[in-house]
């Protein structure tokens, strides 16, 4: 079974400031996904990294995907209170057809005015 | 934008009772998937369908579980006699056969089962 550990569980902090999200596996994964969660609605996806060593930007988003396809890394920079939210990562390993994702437990952001 | 629905939006149920939560892919999306979350807990996997066949299921889509594409537009979760740790929201899921597994979530099903 592969999991996925996230970290921090919970982080809040004040508009303007920067925050990292990690997510840690000892498994290898084909691709990671971010995803962001309202409450009362279904994960959204915000990006999708696949290459070792791969960083994608998103306005003031910056994601990156561990040399190794076993852990990546949600930067904000910036953060405003529109950030606030659940913050989901979503690995899918190399086998089987249906491509199946595994999630990370969350991290929830709350960025104060 | 193309997206995944799920009906209904809440659901109340007595324990033991059996409900279908529905779910419309995007039409062109070749895979579905449920997922859960209990409140407050991690999204779960729990079953992925494709070819009008189960691909992938976990161990908490016991023997309760099932799932169907009855009509070709439709993709249910039906759970036979609900427990009280039934309670959660189902996430309904879909993807085309082209790009690096990204899904596309329904906005979710929330059940409760007293």
């Amino acid at each position: 079974t592969q999991l996925l550990e996230q970290s921090p569980q919970f982080l809040s902090i004040q508009e303007g400031e920067n925050l990292t999200v990690y997510c840690n596996s000892s498994s290898v994964f084909s691709s990671l996904q971010w995803y962001r969660q309202e409450p009362g609605e279904g994960p959204v996806l915000l990006v999708t990294v696949v290459t070792g060593g791969e960083v994608k930007k998103l306005k003031r988003l910056t994601f990156q995907f561990g040399d190794a396809r076993k852990d990546s890394s949600l930067h904000i920079t910036a953060a405003q209170p529109g950030d606030t939210g659940l913050y989901l990562c979503g690995g899918s390993a190399s086998y089987g057809s249906a491509r199946q994702l595994t999630f990370g437990s969350g991290t929830q952001l709350t960025v104060l005015p | 934008e193309p997206e995944v629905t799920q009906t209904p939006s809440h659901q109340v149920t007595q324990m033991g009772q059996e409900v279908i939560l529905r779910c419309v892919p995007i039409s062109n999306h070749l895979y579905f998937y449920w997922y859960r979350q209990i409140l407050g807990q991690k999204v779960e996997f729990l079953v992925s369908f494709y070819n009008n066949e189960i691909s992938e299921k976990s161990e908490i889509f016991d023997d309760q579980f099932s799932v169907e594409r009855p009509d070709g537009s439709n993709f249910t979760l039906k759970i036979r006699s609900t427990k009280l740790e039934d309670s959660a929201m189902y996430f309904c899921a879909s993807t085309g056969e082209s790009g690096a597994n990204v899904l596309t979530f329904g906005a979710g099903s929330r059940l409760t089962v007293l």
